[in-house]
């Protein structure tokens, strides 16, 4: 089965600092990758996915991550934090395979980002 | 474009009474919609995926008598939580694929979030 671990539950950065968002995936056959940013008390926003193509996606709000296959990891990372970034961020995985799994998302714990001045 | 809207927000209800979230693909018909429930400080897991016309299907644990899925029409799925106790109390949300869309395509409602007194 798939699963998705992201390295840290809580994440402290300064206004300005790199922000850097660890995920891991379990996965012998590479699946669809993504990175999702949830605000309080609302649903996701999708800001990048891997499906394959290239392996630095670039999202919205100056977000960027990078598939590595051979530490099967997709960190996510954004050179200057603003203060707009403070939220829950949570990587998300869909198998890349048919069978029971097709098109279902298995999400990580979350990772809160805080965003000091 | 793209937008899942869910109905209500929030909602509040005595034990033992039943609940209905709607969802809503606002300018896009979606043959699949998936259910998600999301615990505080906890990640989203998903209940069911729902399909236009025919059964949900349910993931494991997930009382499919408990929690009813109707997906009538290609723009609108409804989670009805039957005979709600306070341990049913979470933030539930949904999210839409858009019929012939990919895989990997979902969009996600706002959240509703459903506190059982």
């Amino acid at each position: 089965a798939q699963s998705v671990t992201q390295l840290g539950s809580h994440v402290s950065v300064s206004e300005g600092a790199l922000v850097l968002l660890r995920c891991n995936y379990s996965s012998s056959v590479p699946p669809y990758l993504f990175w999702y940013v949830q605000y309080p008390n609302q649903g996701l926003q999708l800001l990048l996915k891997y499906t394959s193509a290239a392996t630095l996606v670039k999202g919205i709000n100056g977000f960027e991550a990078e598939f590595k296959k051979s530490e099967t990891s997709f960190h996510l990372t954004k050179p200057s934090a603003h203060m707009s970034d403070a939220a829950e961020y949570f990587c998300a995985v869909i198998p890349n395979a048919g069978g029971t799994s097709y098109g279902k998302l298995t999400f990580g714990q979350g990772t809160i980002l805080t965003v000091h001045p | 474009g793209a937008v899942v809207s869910q109905h209500p927000s929030w909602v509040i209800c005595k034990s033992g009474t039943s609940v209905k979230i709607e969802c809503r693909s606002l300018d896009f018909q979606a043959t699949t919609m998936f259910w998600y429930r999301q615990f505080p400080k906890q990640s989203l897991m998903l209940m069911a995926t729902s399909n236009e016309g025919s059964k949900a299907t349910y993931e494991q644990g997930v009382e499919k008598d408990k929690f009813l899925i109707n997906h009538a029409s290609l723009t609108l799925s409804t989670l009805t939580v039957t005979s709600a106790h306070p341990e049913d109390s979470s933030f539930y949300i949904c999210s839409a694929r858009p019929s012939g869309g990919a895989r990997e395509t979902q969009y996600f409602g706002p959240g509703t979030r459903l506190l059982v007194l």
